[in-house]
């Protein structure tokens, strides 16, 4: 019930497309759902994050879409970009704790 | 992820020696949490500390790893006779505490020969 399955595992996108990932929770618990981003050799770092009272969250080129009832959220890229070349990683938890959950991760190449 | 310090960036160990590392997290924040990472797979939750008190351990193993943040000092994650398994990424992050949002540092990569 702590999983949060995350895919596709991996995604090639041309420069100005849409990337699109998904992930699943299990635990109705979970009322914190943030993504990270993740550089070769570099910490995770939070790029968006949402809460269940809203279904869609809008913060530039970067979208999440929320659906409380089947328990899925996604991260949309819009105009990707070569720079947004990196591994993508959901996240799920109680808000009022750091303790994550993390999805396997997506690694996306965006080609110029 | 400015502001939480990890040393160090990148260890080395062979096999039974014991690794440290360290973290600081930002000024103002007194609770951290401890990551790992293995090869290509996701964030793990290890342990969440505050000064002088381990708040929720449920993620470490139950064996040669141990976890401390001192009044003063980092918080240090040992772990003791080291196996090629622990070879990893090991993340230390800060916030959380009422927001969620956990701010990472740039980890500490053990290799274990």
């Amino acid at each position: 019930q702590q999983q949060v399955k995350q895919s596709p595992q991996s995604l090639i996108v041309q420069k100005g497309g849409i990337s699109i990932i998904n992930c699943a929770y299990e635990n109705t618990a979970f009322d914190y759902f943030p993504w990270y981003q993740q550089f070769p050799g570099k910490g995770p770092a939070l790029l968006i994050a949402i809460r269940p009272d809203v279904s869609e969250k809008k913060e530039g080129r970067f979208t999440i879409s929320f659906n409380k009832s089947a328990k899925q959220f996604s991260l949309h890229i819009m105009d990707s970009q070569p720079g947004d070349s990196a591994t993508y990683f959901c996240a799920a938890s109680k808000s009022n704790t750091g303790k994550l959950i993390f999805g396997q991760g997506t690694t996306l190449q965006v080609k110029p | 992820n400015a502001g939480v310090m990890q040393n160090p960036r990148h260890l080395v160990r062979r096999r039974g020696q014991e690794a440290r590392l360290r973290c600081s997290p930002m000024k103002g924040h007194s609770h951290v949490y401890w990551y790992r990472q293995l090869p290509e797979e996701g964030l793990k939750f290890m342990v969440y500390l505050q000064k002088e008190n381990i708040i929720d351990e449920s993620g470490m193993p139950k064996e040669r790893f141990s976890a401390e943040f001192p009044k003063e000092g980092p918080s240090i994650l040992r772990i003791q006779q080291v196996v090629r398994g622990d070879s990893a990424a090991y993340f230390c992050a800060a916030g959380g505490r009422n927001t969620g949002e956990l701010f990472f540092g740039e980890g500490s990569r053990l290799t274990v020969l």
